[in-house]
């Protein structure tokens, strides 16, 4: 059971727009940022959104992140094929750990 | 660019022990905090431990808390875990990650490519 509660799948047709939520409580999401990974198919996770809301060089603009209360978003929109990856929401908590959603499956359809 | 290479995985038995490293490369090491984080077989991401830039600030994921010691030689440009008394759960492969800057609560910004860990009897 993991800390941060994600939804273990989700999909879209090509062009279209999906969100992932990040459900945290007071200890982690309510007083930290959220980060985001992409796993890729047989690779290492990458950096794509973090402080919530920011996007490293190179990540395309499809990619949004939101952070409200006690639970945050990421936003894929004009879904393209090789979005179809593992996506994991992680922040750091006051019990002095990191702590990671279970993570969602897209699916590209 | 940044390189983060791990070695030393493999089978063991449970109770034994095992020490990975992580040879850095491509940026200055000594600046950056470092973690491991594992992923078990077709699971999520699991984070382990972590070390500032400086090694004051050291904190575990509860589980390896008194098996696991996270450590660093900035002469080196190397990071290690030691890991004791391994349990099957432990197994995964471990991603040896840096930080995007000097401590523990920065984001992951570099992953290495792991290293697989089996402890089986």
């Amino acid at each position: 059971q993991s800390v941060l509660t994600q939804p273990p799948s989700a999909s879209g047709t090509p062009g279209q727009g999906i969100s992932i939520s990040c459900s945290g409580s007071s200890s982690n999401i309510g007083t930290s940022s959220v980060n985001w990974y992409q796993q890729l198919p047989g690779t290492a996770p990458k950096l794509l959104i973090y402080s919530d809301h920011l996007r490293p060089s190179g990540v395309p603009d499809r990619f949004s992140g939101s952070r409200s209360g006690t639970s945050a978003s990421l936003a894929i929109s004009g879904l393209q094929s090789e979005d179809e990856a593992d996506y994991y929401c992680a922040v750091w908590d006051d019990s002095l750990k990191w702590v990671f959603g279970g993570g969602t499956k897209v699916t590209v359809l | 660019q940044v390189k983060l290479v791990e070695s030393g995985g493999g089978v063991v038995l449970p109770g034994t022990s095992l020490r990975l490293s992580c040879a850095a490369s491509g940026f200055t090491f000594n600046t950056y905090a470092l973690n491991w984080v594992r992923q078990a077989p077709g699971k999520g991401l699991d984070w382990v431990a972590v070390t500032s830039y400086d090694g004051t600030n050291i904190y575990y994921k509860d589980s390896v808390q008194g098996r696991f010691k996270i450590s660093r030689d900035d002469s080196k440009n190397t990071l290690y875990l030691q890991m004791n008394r391994l349990r099957p759960d432990d197994t995964a492969v471990y991603y040896c990650v840096r930080s995007s800057g000097s401590y523990e609560d920065d984001a992951f910004d570099f992953w290495g490519q792991g290293t697989m860990v089996t402890v089986s009897s």
